[in-house]
């Protein structure tokens, strides 16, 4: 079954490093998701991505983060200068398109800022 | 703002019984209402949908209810198992596809 792959399951980085957080979604999605999860916390929602743009994003989301899908498989969260507060699961999602509502999860990045 | 509740504390069950789950909602208007199942360090699993004009869905043992005067989900898990332990979400659809996740609740299906 086709699944959400995620790399690294864990990355330790110190404060004021940029980290990118790789995701490989199911092949046939062309919606493309960034949540995060801070440690007994709610699922947040960072950004949406559709046709080479992004569709919504959160307060969460700000200068500080940019993602991008540089290839025809890859799709990136960057975070320029992380701060401690940073630190969470962070999961990658996909849904085949705009109309399928259901999303996909990969098994999530655990970020450490140190 | 808007808000979505579910029951913070852990639901523990008897094997073969039915948990029901709830979700609650206020300033929102959802067309769509999603579970997903989350086990501990990992990524939410996608259970089931139910769209604003349905009343009941159903898949295997489980069953949603979606009431949109209430703006209430209810989740049922019939005969559990001990499986079934996870933590199960409640998430709403708004624009750009994003979900608004509920804190979930935490199932405990001993035997």
């Amino acid at each position: 079954e086709p699944e959400v792959t995620q790399t690294p399951s864990h990355q330790v980085t110190q404060m004021g490093q940029e980290v990118i957080l790789r995701c490989v979604p199911i092949s046939n999605h062309l919606y493309f998701y960034w949540y995060r999860q801070i440690l007994g916390q709610k699922v947040e929602f960072l950004v949406s991505f559709y046709n080479n743009e992004i569709s919504e994003k959160s307060e969460i989301f700000d200068d500080q983060f940019s993602v991008e899908r540089p290839d025809g498989s890859n799709f990136t969260l960057k975070i320029r200068s992380t701060k401690l507060e940073d630190s969470a699961m962070y999961f990658c999602a996909s849904s085949e398109n705009r109309d399928t509502y259901e999303q996909y999860f990969g098994p999530g990045t655990r970020l450490t800022v140190t | 703002s808007q808000k979505i509740e579910q029951n913070s504390e852990a639901l523990n069950i008897q094997e073969g019984k039915t948990a029901t789950l709830t979700c609650n909602y206020t300033n929102y208007s959802p067309a769509y209402l999603q579970w997903y199942r989350q086990d501990p360090g990992r990524g939410p699993v996608f259970l089931l949908l139910i769209r604003e004009n349905e009343k009941e869905k159903r898949k295997e043992r489980l069953k949603v209810t979606f009431d949109t005067t209430l703006k209430q989900s209810l989740f049922h898990i019939t005969a559990s198992q001990p499986a079934d332990s996870a933590t199960y979400l409640c998430a709403l659809v708004a624009a750009g596809n994003k979900l608004t996740f509920g804190g979930g609740t935490r199932v405990l299906v001993k035997p």
